[in-house]
């Protein structure tokens, strides 16, 4: 099984960055997501990390570390539309995924 | 292009009842998927199905059933509802032949337990 970490809350201000941190414990990784959901929406795909490194998507960037089982994903020039939950998922090699609780980004005018 | 359709949107339904949730997708896609989403807790697998025919458990099977008869369909049913069962549903599809394939979800289903 998985077990996924990631803060339940992050406040910033528009314009600025944001950095959501999340740490897993996994057997079989074949991959790691991250996903945004909108109040009362459901989740949409953000990004995708298999490999060691960086992936960047415009204003979204999202690393990954294997060795530490870690990732983040990276909010930069943060908009009033970015207020939202961000959830980590882990895959395993069935192509199942876990997902952390969640972490909401409110950002503030 | 509709991608996954849920229905109800929402229910209010008395413990004891039975009660089918509908997920279908238009995008051949051979997995399914359904989910719980419960504050504080994320999402939580119920079950899945990587191909028509087949299905399996996830993290939290127990009082939920499902079957695959085709790709498009995929219904999740609850034998006899109780309150804990009280959550937001959300059916999701995918590919699972690429390393980069993610999930699509859809517009999820508010079912609440009396």
């Amino acid at each position: 099984g998985q077990n996924i970490d990631q803060p339940t809350e992050m406040t910033a201000t528009e314009g600025a960055i944001v950095q959501i941190n999340c740490t897993y414990q996994t057997s079989g990784f074949n991959g790691l997501f991250w996903y945004q959901q909108h109040a009362g929406e459901a989740p949409t795909f953000l990004s995708y990390n298999v490999l060691d490194g960086l992936e960047e998507k415009g204003r979204f960037s999202s690393f990954l570390s294997r060795s530490k089982g870690y990732s983040y994903l990276l909010l930069k020039e943060l908009q009033m539309k970015d207020s939202a939950s961000y959830l980590c998922a882990v895959r395993d090699s069935d192509y199942k995924l876990s997902f952390g609780a969640g972490t909401t980004v409110t950002v503030r005018a | 292009i509709a991608g996954i359709t849920q229905a109800p949107t929402s229910q209010i339904l008395a413990a004891g009842r039975r009660m089918t949730l509908r997920c279908t997708q238009d995008m051949r896609h051979n997995a399914m998927y359904w989910y719980r989403q419960d504050l504080g807790l994320g999402l939580r697998l119920i079950h899945y199905s990587n191909t028509a025919g087949t299905t399996g458990k996830g993290e939290v099977p127990d009082g939920y059933s499902v079957s695959r008869a085709n790709t498009d369909d995929f219904p999740l049913t609850l034998a006899s509802a109780v309150p804990s069962q009280t959550s937001v549903y959300f059916c999701a599809s995918s590919w699972t032949s690429g390393s980069s394939d993610t999930q699509y979800f859809g517009p999820g289903t508010r079912l609440t337990v009396l």
